[in-house]
């Protein structure tokens, strides 16, 4: 299984709501990302866990809130957004942690907020 | 600062050969890969260049100069399925974790 699964595939929330990304992989990886892509834009790094711990928030709002139940499940919840967070919300692996690591990508969230 | 600029847009035939320029500023160096995402599709790994040359995968190919802080895509033999955009990407910003270029928006035509 060389693949990493995100759930739902698209989402429409409203400004009160609060939901959650799910994202899955069986690979063994030990690092799991958040990327946020806007339209037409580079993927934008949000948040990197490593052996389940978080290690990086690039200074991320904290209506986002990431969560590793496990190595092999990340979650990203959702409260209180903006329209201007409507993007597409990317989950990553990696078999490492270093720099630099072959990422592989799940297919997104298309998330709008109304 | 961190960046990776890439040209907007590149057109090209079917059958033809194109390539994808890279430029970069990091402040320290570990590889420049490159992906590949469809419209509404993932990112996905094409390649990889930790020293300087040129690395081929098939269809594929990608060279760096450190020197010049400058790598490139080759794609030879343009399907239409190759078009998409076209993404760099290295290790920079505070964390030195992967950050993406610009993006290329490749079109092939028949």
């Amino acid at each position: 299984d060389t693949e990493v699964t995100q759930t739902p595939k698209h989402l429409v929330m409203g400004m009160t709501n609060k939901k959650s990304l799910k994202c899955e992989q069986h690979m063994g990886h030990r690092a799991m990302y958040w990327y946020k892509q806007k339209a037409k834009k580079p993927p934008e790094l949000m948040f990197v866990y490593s052996y389940e711990k978080l290690s990086i928030n690039e200074s991320v709002p904290s209506r986002f809130s990431p969560e590793c139940p496990n190595s092999s499940l990340l979650n990203l919840h959702l409260h209180a957004l903006q329209p201007e967070d409507s993007a597409l919300y990317l989950c990553a692996s990696s078999q490492g942690t270093g720099n630099g690591e072959k990422l592989f990508f799940g297919s997104g969230t298309q998330l709008s907020v109304l | 600062g961190q960046s990776l600029e890439q040209p907007s847009e590149v057109t090209a035939v079917e059958g033809a050969i194109v390539q994808i320029n890279c430029t970069y500023q990091t402040s320290g160096f570990y590889g420049l890969s490159w992906y590949q995402q469809h419209d509404g599709g993932a990112p996905t790994f094409l390649s990889y260049n930790g020293l300087d040359g040129l690395e081929e995968t098939g269809r594929f190919s990608s060279f760096l100069s450190r020197s010049d802080s400058y790598g490139y895509l080759l794609l030879q033999e343009l399907q239409m399925k190759d078009s998409a955009s076209y993404f760099c990407a290295a290790p920079g910003g505070a964390t030195n974790k992967l950050i993406f270029g610009t993006g290329t928006l490749l079109a092939v035509q028949p």
